[in-house]
């Protein structure tokens, strides 16, 4: 059964501690997004990747956030230094996006659920 | 800029009675939209997907409809049972591949 996962699940952490969360997507799939979610804003595009490289990034506060795809496997988000206000749920989401296809389902992990206190 | 909406924020039914679900967007140039399901402490499963040249789809007890001329969706739940309760989003994208705009959802309860 093909999932995207996501390390670690909860993590609680001090203000000012650099946060480093992880992300397999869906073997196969090009493309990956991060997105977090607060009762607040609810979902927000952070980055995407699509075969690597980075699409779009203009959700991410870039002073302290940073998005990486080291390899097809792996995708990665750190906050440094993390601050309260980066309290949230993390999701990780991956799909395949083939040109001229028709539609792309979206698979998401169960996140990176975040407290900075 | 895209805003989606979704409206009720929060909806409470007795099992058995057929539901709906409304989504408005402000852009209608968009690519598809998507409904996803939100289980508590979890991540979204992704129900339906519409392109923005189809009306409708259909998956089981759910029905999506699609007007993009007027920026509006409606996911009709049948039969609604206490397992069904979960929150409700729905996601536009203007591009294939694209980023997903989400809506703030709508937290539905069922009652047995």
């Amino acid at each position: 059964d093909a999932r995207v996962t996501q390390t670690p699940r909860h993590k609680v952490t001090e203000m000012g501690q650099e946060v480093t969360m992880r992300c397999q997507p869906i073997l196969g799939h090009n493309t990956v997004f991060w997105y977090r979610q607060t009762m607040m804003q609810g979902l927000e595009l952070l980055a995407y990747f699509r075969n690597r490289a980075p699409l779009d990034d203009s959700g991410m506060p870039k002073d302290r956030f940073s998005a990486e795809m080291p390899d097809a496997t792996l995708a990665t988000l750190k906050i440094q230094p993390s601050e309260p206000r980066d309290s949230a749920v993390y999701f990780c989401a991956s799909g395949l996006v083939i040109a001229g296809g028709t539609g792309n389902t979206i698979y998401f992990g169960e996140g990176s659920w975040l407290t900075v206190v | 800029k895209q805003e989606v909406t979704q409206i009720p924020a929060a909806l409470s039914v007795p099992e058995g009675e057929n539901l709906v679900l409304n989504c408005s967007f402000t852009d209608s140039a968009i690519y598809n939209l998507q409904w996803f399901r939100q289980d508590p402490g979890k991540g979204l499963t992704s129900l339906l997907l519409i392109q923005s040249s189809q009306r409708e789809q259909t998956s089981g007890r759910l029905n999506a409809s699609l007007d993009k001329s007027s920026g509006r969706s409606t996911l009709y739940i049948a039969a609604s049972q206490p397992g069904d309760s979960a929150t409700y989003l729905c996601a536009v994208t203007h591009n294939q591949g694209g980023k997903l705009i989400f809506g703030q959802g709508t937290e539905l309860s069922v009652k047995p």
